[in-house]
């Protein structure tokens, strides 16, 4: 059974600084992997999209990485803003079980 | 890009009654949606999959005569919650896959808040 980790649960930074967001999944045989972003009380926006033969994605400030075989996926968040200040989920897909299993979220406040 | 849309945002409905939740692709033919519920401060848990023209399959624990899932056409997916009760008060969040894509991407839809009095 597919279980997906996000550490840390909450994180606190300052305006400006980079940041790292941590994934982990147990079973490496997915087909793709996908961070969403949850402002309070919202729907989910969509992030970035890494597929298994992938190693990394990019979009702005935003950079996710994969690596497959050791169950792991970072998302690298550049000069961070108050703005950036959301719920951030990870989710892998496994064709097998044709379903999207989600992580337990990392809360992020960037404090201005 | 790929947009999905949830009807009503907020509802608000007596304990006993029955209450019916949309989700829309507007511009893309989902063959398969899906229906998650959110508790607050937890991640999403997958209520059901449905797929166009066919049953919907339920997770493990969810009852499927209280939450009935009807996919009957390639954009359109209905939830109702029969005869709500106030533990079934929380955020629904309906996705959609694009049959036509390779990426097995889902597409969210805003979600609809749920308070059952």
């Amino acid at each position: 059974k597919q279980e997906v980790t996000q550490i840390p649960a909450a994180l606190s930074v300052p305006e400006g600084e980079n940041l790292v967001l941590n994934c982990s999944f147990t079973d490496s045989a997915i087909y793709n992997l996908q961070w969403f972003r949850q402002d309070p009380g919202k729907g989910l926006t969509s992030l970035l999209l890494i597929q298994s033969s992938q190693r990394e994605q990019t979009s702005g400030r935003l950079n996710a990485s994969l690596d497959k075989s050791s169950g792991r996926s970072t998302l690298y968040i550049a000069a961070s803003q108050p703005g950036d200040s959301a719920t951030y989920l990870c989710a892998v897909y496994g064709g097998a079980t044709n379903k999207l299993i989600f992580g337990t979220g990392t809360l992020l406040a960037v404090q201005p | 890009g790929a947009v999905v849309s949830q009807h009503p945002s907020r509802v608000i409905c007596k304990s006993g009654t029955s209450v019916k939740i949309e989700c829309r692709s507007l511009d893309f033919q989902a063959t398969t949606m899906f229906w998650y519920r959110q508790f607050p401060k937890q991640s999403l848990m997958l209520m059901a999959t449905s797929n166009e023209g066919s049953k919907a399959t339920y997770e493990q624990g969810v009852e499927k005569d209280k939450f009935l899932i009807n996919h009957a056409s390639l954009t359109l997916s209905t939830l109702t919650v029969t005869s709500a009760h106030p533990e079934d008060s929380s955020f629904y969040i309906c996705s959609a896959r694009d049959g036509s894509s390779a990426t097995y991407e889902q597409y969210f839809g805003p979600g609809t808040r749920l308070t059952v009095t």
